[in-house]
């Protein structure tokens, strides 16, 4: 079993809909979860972090935690082209700030 | 602010060479961690320093080594370097929880 899972996609949503992203991870002690955007041939660039559970608001962003079940998601509201990239999802595993990624989900904003 | 920097921005080696990354993080940031990104995967950890001490280690082989300097900068060594060991090289840098990547290096191993 993979520790952080996501799917690969493409997610394709029209402009101005809501993208929603979502990850499981198995480590159950893990406290400290983030959300990074990569642009094709770019780094990961940090767009949000959670430590607790319920929501998180950032502008169009939102992040979700729910750490009973595992489950972490990002929905972006009023998805725009420039929102197309791959997402990943990272989660800080073992005793010092190790990031454990999913293998990212794709999205496509198509206008 | 500067962000996180890392040279050189690409590198072509042959097999069974040695290559060294280099890494200045953001200012005032005294941990750094270096991730390897292969094509379709997300970044995998190496290592992580702290005040020039060694916090962790990834699964990676002893052919890849690292360190921190008192300025908090850091190098990432390869030795007898692999086909495989083609990827984008990550360094981020932080000062508690959130990690800041910097550009990468993209070396290419034939």
């Amino acid at each position: 079993q993979k520790e952080v899972e996501q799917n690969s996609g493409p997610l394709s949503v029209p402009e101005g809909a809501i993208a929603s992203l979502n990850c499981t991870y198995s480590d159950r002690g893990s406290q400290s979860f983030f959300w990074y955007r990569q642009y094709s041939g770019k780094s990961p660039e940090l767009i949000m972090s959670i430590y607790s559970n319920g929501d998180k608001e950032d502008g169009r962003f939102t992040a979700q935690l729910n750490k009973a079940s595992q489950y972490v998601s990002l929905l972006i509201r009023d998805s725009q082209p420039s929102d197309s990239a791959t997402y990943l999802c990272a989660v800080v595993s073992g005793g010092y700030n190790k990031l454990i990624f999913g293998a990212g989900t794709r999205l496509a904003v198509h206008p | 602010d500067a962000g996180v920097t890392q040279s050189p921005t690409h590198l072509i080696k042959t097999r069974g060479q040695h290559v060294t990354l280099r890494c200045s993080p953001i200012s005032g940031h005294k941990s750094v961690s270096w991730y390897q990104q292969v094509l379709g995967q997300g970044p995998q950890f190496i290592f992580q320093y702290y005040e020039k001490e060694e916090r962790g280690r990834g699964n990676f082989p002893d052919r890849f080594s690292a360190r921190q300097f008192p300025n908090y900068s850091s190098e990432l060594n390869v030795n007898a370097l692999l086909l495989g060991d083609s990827a984008l090289y990550l360094c981020a840098s932080s000062y508690r929880d959130e990690q800041f990547f910097g550009p990468g290096t993209r070396l290419t191993v034939l």
